[in-house]
């Protein structure tokens, strides 16, 4: 069964301190892993693309690995900042063509002054 | 651009009562979803469509129906409004990259 893990459940830190988030999965076929963020309330907004060739891709403070023998891909963020309060939500998506993507349940971060 | 519009943003069911969550994309994405989401718990699917007249049901379809006539639209149907519905609802659309609608707060009571 084609399922997305992640963890922590919930992470609470203090503002400017860093912290990583971790994504398992074990869809299979493999086309490409997304981490999305959601503002409370809000729907998810994309933050970064991994596809199976990429080991780390960065977009201004988050920086996502990818593992793809291992099926891990981990979010890590930099000098956090209260905005990065939301739900990080790990997707995975199959090369086939009627298969949906795959939504971990996300970890829900909190960035605290 | 547009992207994924939903409507409405908020409504009041009475158990018992039926509505339409209307959900259309002007991306030309072949895939489209339907989400709710509880509080404090992640995204549950509870229908995607591969295409326009292809449907399937995900996770958590009980209580819920949809069509998909047309490639932009893909409505999500209560028929008999029950507590446990709810929830905020998302539609959302994807080629590769999934693009979300703000939402639909809906209360049952």
């Amino acid at each position: 069964k084609n399922q997305v893990e992640q963890s922590p459940q919930s992470l609470i830190i203090l503002e400017g301190k860093n912290c990583t988030l971790q994504c398992n999965y074990t869809v299979s076929p493999f086309s490409n892993l997304r981490w999305y963020k959601q503002d409370t309330g809000r729907g998810p907004v994309s933050l970064t693309i991994m596809t199976f060739s990429e080991n780390t891709k960065s977009n201004g403070r988050y920086t996502a690995t990818l593992d793809a023998d291992t099926k891990q891909s981990s979010l890590h963020i930099t000098a956090s900042q209260l905005s990065d309060s939301a739900s990080y939500i790990c997707v995975v998506s199959s090369p086939s063509g009627n298969t949906p993507l795959v939504f971990g349940k996300g970890t829900r971060l909190s960035v605290i002054a | 651009n547009a992207g994924v519009t939903q409507t409405p943003k908020f409504r009041i069911l009475k158990i018992g009562q039926s509505m339409t969550l209307q959900c259309t994309q002007d991306m030309n994405h072949n895939y489209m979803y339907w989400y709710r989401q509880d509080p404090g718990m992640g995204l549950k699917l509870i229908y995607y469509s591969v295409g326009a007249g292809i449907t399937d049901k995900g996770e958590v379809p009980n209580g819920y129906n949809v069509s998909r006539s047309t490639t932009e639209d893909f409505p999500l149907r209560l028929e008999l409004a029950a507590p446990s519905q709810t929830s905020v609802y998302f539609c959302a659309s994807s080629l590769g990259e999934a693009f979300f609608g703000q939402g639909t707060r809906l209360t049952v009571v």
